[in-house]
């Protein structure tokens, strides 16, 4: 498998500041990423897809001015959260996606951020 | 749209008993599904996928997946279930309906619960 890392495990903000949460392919060059957010006790939603030197895909219905992503390298992805709100208070998880080959892939998940806007 | 669907909000069973995980999909062409296993406060860890071939596949952990393509399924299983299975449980397929890139598309979960 890939190891993939994010920074911080969890985070506390107050109302309208920003925060910015890391993803780290460890082992691999990842040249796309994966942004979800995951509610209590409900599915993933994919936020966004990150592509390593072009502006990220965002899925509809979520505001690419709130939610930032930039993914500067091969390694890295961000996502800010700008101006958060109690509301975006959630489970942010990224994933990188390797291909195997032969049509096939899988995709790797981080451990996941824990944000908590007060 | 690609979607999948899992029935059951939660699945109980006692330790050593064998467990089913639902997983139902809509696709159109051929089906590349993936389960996935989430413990609380982590991300998830893949367990197996299916692309071509066998239609039982076998993942981590001792886990197997049945294809079954008539009925549009593809449960999860296990022979004995182990208290440390109890996890939440994710269905997914492969969505490549915005262009190039492998997206995936989770059902809502199951809530496994293995009592001793």
């Amino acid at each position: 498998g890939a190891v993939v890392s994010q920074h911080p495990s969890w985070v506390i903000c107050k109302s309208g500041t920003s925060v910015k949460i890391e993803c780290r392919s460890l082992d691999f060059q990842a040249t796309t990423m994966f942004w979800y957010r995951q509610f209590p006790k409900q599915s993933l939603m994919l936020m966004a897809t990150s592509n390593e030197g072009s502006k990220a895909t965002y899925e509809q219905g979520v505001e690419k001015d709130k939610f930032l992503i930039n993914h500067a390298s091969l390694t890295l992805s961000t996502l800010t959260v700008t101006s958060a709100h109690p509301e975006d208070s959630s489970f942010y998880i990224c994933s990188v996606s390797r291909g195997l080959g032969r049509d096939s892939y899988e995709q790797y998940f981080g451990p996941g951020t824990r944000l908590t806007v007060t | 749209a690609q979607s999948v669907a899992q029935p059951e909000d939660q699945v109980n069973v006692a330790e050593g008993n064998p467990l089913t995980v639902k997983c139902t999909y809509s696709v159109s062409g051929n089906p590349y599904l993936f389960w996935y296993v989430q413990y609380p406060n982590r991300g998830l860890q893949f367990l197996l996928k299916y692309i071509t071939g066998d239609n039982l596949v076998k993942g981590s952990y001792g886990f197997e997946a049945e294809f079954n393509k008539s009925q549009t399924s593809f449960h999860l299983k296990k022979p004995s279930a182990l208290v440390s299975d109890s996890a939440l449980y994710f269905c997914a397929v492969r969505d490549r309906s915005g262009g190039n890139t492998d997206k995936l598309i989770f059902g809502t979960g199951t809530r496994l619960q293995v009592f001793p």
